[in-house]
């Protein structure tokens, strides 16, 4: 079974709104990745952050992390038609598994 | 393009058949990865490899799934006798040894239609 899942499973926003994408794991993570999807396409990296870190940037995204909670969060601000994808979380757990295990995904839909 | 590339892009066969595909990870990138994703959901992992050395494999590696990376550089999959449920996208990922070993970078994929 896979090991995230995101929170919504579908989402469509204006452009120009704000998009927030959840995702929540299992076990304890050496990190967490974001990556982002197009349709029928391979993955793309967005972002890491490791499980020492609490909010990390990058550009017109946000990534927090509760390992506590075992969540994460990705905001997109000032979102853009371009922006159109899936995006899914990936955690690489502290066995030293060389193995990244993703949600399910979050689609999201930005109207222009 | 230095990035990883992946062959074919689509192939669809029979029931029955073997296939295999191709993956050319970055070039200074150590490890290679496969994974599978089928329509809705996020990726699952295959296998692992470390230079030639394949050095992980999932419970979702079946006896029909086999994977090399002779010489360490590109690599291949076959999946013999093809079932229906086989049909998948399949990922392929490199990364390297030091730094930030797992983050991953992917290929196209390769899209796997059995009939």
């Amino acid at each position: 079974s896979q090991q995230g899942e995101e929170d919504p499973q579908a989402l469509s926003i204006q452009e120009g709104e704000n998009a927030t994408m959840n995702c929540s794991y299992k076990t304890s993570i050496n990190n967490l990745q974001w990556y982002r999807q197009n349709s029928g396409r391979g993955l793309v990296h967005l972002i890491l952050i490791r499980s020492n870190e609490r909010e990390k940037h990058s550009g017109r995204l946000r990534v927090t992390l509760d390992t506590s909670k075992k969540s994460s969060s990705l905001l997109i601000t000032a979102s853009r038609a371009a922006d159109t994808a899936s995006y899914f979380c990936a955690t690489a757990d502290q066995t030293g598994a060389n193995n990244l295990f993703f949600g399910t995904g979050t689609r999201l839909t930005v109207i222009p | 393009d230095t990035g990883v590339s992946q062959d074919p892009r689509h192939k669809i066969t029979k029931r029955g058949q073997n296939v295999t595909f191709r993956c050319d990870p970055i070039s200074e990138h150590n490890r290679l990865y496969w994974y599978r994703q089928t329509l809705g959901q996020g990726p699952e992992f295959l296998t692992y490899f470390q230079n030639e050395a394949q050095l992980e494999k999932s419970r979702l590696l079946s006896d029909r799934f086999s994977a090399e990376r002779p010489k360490g550089s590109f690599s291949t999959l076959e999946i013999q006798r093809t079932e229906q449920g086989d049909s998948a996208m399949y990922l392929c990922a490199s990364s390297r040894d030091r730094g930030r070993p797992n983050e991953q970078f992917f290929g196209p994929g390769t899209r796997l239609t059995v009939l």
